[in-house]
C-alpha cells in the first residue's frame, strides 16, 4: 500500500510568488492535515480535513494561505503571495478517522522563498 | 492551553549505551501522548503512543516509554543505541480528544550517536 506522497519534495521560489503544494493520502483516508515545520521546531497543524470540509482551520493564515480538498481525496494548499518567512518543510498527514486511528505522513515539501 | 516541552535540543551518546529522551507536557484533561522519530528528508514515523493503561509503554525499533503523572512526562527509553536511532524525535500530544492526527508537537530531541 502506497502512503502518503506530497509533491513536490522541494521548491525555490522568489518572494511574491505564487506557489502549491499537493498532497495524495492513503485510499481510504477520510481524514487529512497540513503541517507546517519551521527549521529546527516540531510541525504545527495547519488544517484538518474530514473528507472534503475543512473542520479547523484556525491556525491557517489566510491572508495568504488557501487549501482544498476537492471530492474529499487530494489536497492542494497554495501560498500566493509567499513570503521569506515562509520558508518551511510543509507535511501532509492522513488517517482513516477523527478517532483512534493513526496518522501517517508524507515526506513533506521543502520550501525556500528567496 | 495544551503544550510539550522537550528539554533537551541535542543528545550525543555512544553506540551500545542506553538513552533516555525527557518530554514533559501540559495538558488539561487526561492525555494522549506520542513519540515520533524524523530521519533526515523523511516524513514522520510513530514509535508509540500512551492513551491509557499501563503506563509503560513498548513501541517499535526497541523503543519505550513511561508516563509519569505526577510528573507530567512521557520520556522515551532504549536500552541500548544502533547507529541507524540517529535522528529527530519529536513528543506529542493530542489537541482534540482522542485523535491521533491533530497534534501539539514539542520541538524535538536531535539525537546523535558516536561509534
Amino acid at each position: 500500500e502506497a502512503g502518503v506522497v506530497q509533491s513536490p519534495r522541494y521548491k525555490i521560489i522568489e518572494k511574491k510568488q505564487p506557489v502549491a503544494f499537493w498532497c495524495n493520502p492513503i485510499s481510504g483516508h477520510n481524514t487529512l492535515y497540513w503541517y507546517l515545520q519551521n527549521l529546527g521546531q516540531g510541525p504545527e497543524l495547519l488544517i484538518r480535513y474530514e473528507n472534503e470540509e475543512a473542520v479547523d482551520d484556525s491556525q491557517l493564515p489566510k491572508d495568504r494561505f488557501s487549501a482544498e480538498r476537492l471530492k474529499g481525496v487530494d489536497s492542494t494548499l497554495k501560498i500566493q503571495p509567499a513570503e521569506l518567512g515562509d520558508s518551511a518543510v510543509y507535511l501532509c498527514a492522513s488517517s482513516r478517522g477523527l478517532s483512534n486511528t493513526e496518522a501517517f505522513f508524507g515526506q513533506g515539501t521543502r520550501l525556500t522563498v528567496v | 492551553a495544551q503544550s510539550v516541552t522537550q528539554p533537551d535540543i541535542h543528545i550525543t551518546v555512544s553506540e551500545g549505551a542506553s538513552l533516555e529522551l525527557r518530554c514533559n507536557y501540559s495538558y488539561g484533561a487526561t492525555p494522549y501522548l506520542f513519540w515520533y522519530v524524523q530521519s533526515p528528508g523523511q516524513g514522520l514515523q510513530l514509535l508509540l503512543k500512551y492513551f491509557s493503561g499501563d503506563t509503560l509503554v513498548q513501541g517499535i525499533k526497541g523503543f519505550e516509554a513511561e508516563f509519569k503523572r505526577s510528573q507530567s512526562s512521557f520520556n522515551l527509553r532504549k536500552p541500548s543505541v544502533h547507529w541507524s536511532d540517529a535522528a529527530e524525535y519529536f513528543c506529542a500530544v493530542s489537541g482534540y480528544g482522542g485523535s491521533q492526527g491533530n497534534l501539539i508537537f514539542g520541538k524535538g530531541t536531535k539525537l546523535s550517536v558516536k561509534p
